[in-house]
């Protein structure tokens, strides 16, 4: 079971959009729509703001979305916020009842 | 509104066991809606899925832990816990428990409710 593939930085200006890339396998991304993001600042504790590939929880702003295609899933922040810096991990089911995340994405926002 | 806290020693010596609770309050612990996990993170490094359990006691862990881990459950206090064997300074984290929900035919979906952390370092 290996990690999920994330870039380990992106970065945009205020308003602007970044996409975040989560590659997998066919066991894990590609086989299941059990595909979730977090948002997680330093010290506190991981926010789930997509799940489902592409469902927001109540409370998560429509800027961020999801998506998947074949084994590469994806989380897109637009109109980006300053607030919104922060590291994000995906999360797949990866059959078996077994879990796997990412390695994680830093977001800078300029 | 659910609540989840991590409970436990800050300090383990190496070679020895690991062990921590979590403690649930506002909600039930035993919904065949959810699971409830443990994952960790290491200083500087990413998430990391430590293990589950069903309201079954059903367990499933992390392949690359699976010999040191073991996962329980006590309905009468409300809480679940982690043990995890032979430490290691590699094992040094911040640990989370969290509640899953559970999707079709029961497969653990995603985190929903995470407790806020808490660091144990392994050291002599």
């Amino acid at each position: 079971q290996s990690a999920l593939t994330q870039p380990r930085s992106v970065s945009g200006s205020p308003g602007q959009s970044v996409t975040i890339s989560c590659t997998g396998t066919s066991g894990d991304v590609a086989g299941y729509i059990y595909v979730s993001w977090y948002q997680h600042h330093p010290g506190k504790a991981p926010q789930l703001i997509i799940y489902d590939v592409s469902q927001r929880p109540s409370g998560v702003p429509h800027r961020f979305s999801g998506s998947k295609s074949g084994n590469t899933a994806s989380l897109t922040i637009s109109g980006l916020q300053a607030e919104d810096e922060a590291d994000y991990y995906c999360c797949s089911y990866a059959g078996s009842y077994t879990l796997v995340f990412g390695g994680g994405t830093k977001l800078t926002v300029l | 509104q659910l609540q989840l806290q991590e409970s436990g020693p800050g300090l383990v010596k190496p070679s020895e066991t690991l062990s921590l609770t979590c403690t649930v309050s506002g909600g039930s612990i035993t919904s065949s809606s959810y699971y409830w996990g443990w994952i960790r993170q290491p200083p500087g490094k990413g998430l990391e899925w430590i293990g589950t359990i069903y309201y079954s006691e059903s367990t499933y862990y992390n392949p690359s832990l699976k010999s040191r881990v073991n996962i329980s459950l006590d309905t009468s206090k409300s809480q679940f816990s982690l043990k995890l064997s032979s430490v290691t300074a590699a094992d040094t984290a911040v640990y989370y428990c969290a509640r899953l929900m559970a999707g079709r035919a029961a497969r653990p979906k995603n985190f929903d409710y995470w407790g806020q952390g808490t660091l144990v370092t392994v050291s002599s």
